[in-house]
C-alpha cells in the first residue's frame, strides 16, 4: 500500500531564504507526481507534474525533482515571499490504472516578512 | 481557475437533513474524485469515477451516495451525517494523470 510521507510538517522562513520541502514514498511504481499549493479554506492548485521517466520540472521560482528509485520528490522555492506562505502537498499516482492519486499530509509554510 | 466548480462552498446541515453538493467540469475530462478533507488529516480519497464508471469506493460509509450522470458532472448526496462528517469535500478531475481541483464544498454538520 502506498505511503506518502513529508517532512517537515511545518517551516518559518524569513522572506528572501531558499527553502527545500521533501516528499517520499514507499513503492516506486508510480505514474508521475504532484506538487500543489493550498492556501487556507480554499482548494489545491497545481504547482508542477512530474512524469516517472523525468527527473525534474521548472516553473519561475519553483523546482521539483524526482527520484523514484529512492522513493524521494523535493520542492524547491528560490527567494522566498510572503505570498508563498501556504500549505504544499505532493501526491504520487500509481501505475496500476486505478486513478487514485494518494497525498502526503503536507508542509505548512509561513514565510515572514 | 482551474475549470472544476463546486457548489456550494459552504453548507450546513442537521443530521437528519438530506442534502447535495454538486461539481461540474468542462475541461472534457474523463475521471472525476470526490475528496475529504479533515483537520490535520491527509486528503482522503472517496470515490473515483472513469468514463462515468465508478472504479473507486475507499470504503465509504453508505451515507454518502455519489452520482455520476455524465462526464461533466459529478454529485455527493448527503443523509444522516455525524457530526463528525464536517471537512473539506474537495472534487477534481483529471485526464492524463494530472488532476485539477475545484475550490471544495466546506460542510458542518451540527
Amino acid at each position: 500500500k502506498q505511503e506518502v510521507t513529508q517532512i517537515p510538517a511545518a517551516l518559518s522562513v524569513p522572506e528572501g531564504e531558499n527553502l527545500v520541502l521533501n516528499c517520499s514514498f514507499t513503492d516506486s511504481a508510480i505514474y508521475n507526481l504532484q506538487w500543489f499549493r493550498q492556501d487556507p479554506g480554499k482548494g489545491l492548485t497545481s504547482l508542477l507534474l512530474i512524469q516517472s521517466s523525468q527527473r525534474e520540472q521548472t516553473s519561475g521560482r519553483l523546482n521539483a525533482s524526482l527520484d523514484k528509485s529512492s522513493g524521494r520528490s523535493t520542492l524547491y522555492i528560490a527567494a522566498s515571499q510572503p505570498g508563498d506562505s501556504a500549505t504544499y502537498l505532493c501526491a504520487v499516482l500509481g501505475v496500476d490504472s486505478s486513478y487514485k492519486l494518494i497525498f502526503g499530509s503536507g508542509t505548512r509554510l509561513l514565510v515572514r516578512p | 481557475e482551474t475549470g472544476v466548480t463546486q457548489t456550494p462552498r459552504h453548507l450546513v446541515m442537521g443530521m437528519t437533513n438530506k442534502k447535495s453538493l454538486k461539481c461540474e467540469q468542462h475541461l472534457g475530462h474523463n475521471a472525476m474524485y470526490w475528496y475529504k478533507q479533515s483537520a490535520k488529516k491527509p486528503l482522503e480519497l472517496m470515490f473515483v469515477y472513469n468514463f462515468k464508471e465508478q472504479t473507486e469506493n475507499n470504503s465509504v460509509p453508505s451515507r454518502f451516495s455519489p452520482e455520476c450522470p455524465n462526464s461533466s458532472h459529478l454529485f455527493l448526496h448527503l443523509h444522516t451525517l455525524q457530526p463528525e462528517d464536517s471537512a473539506l469535500y474537495l472534487c477534481a478531475s483529471s485526464h492524463g494523470g494530472e488532476l485539477f481541483f475545484g475550490e471544495g464544498s466546506r460542510l458542518t454538520v451540527l
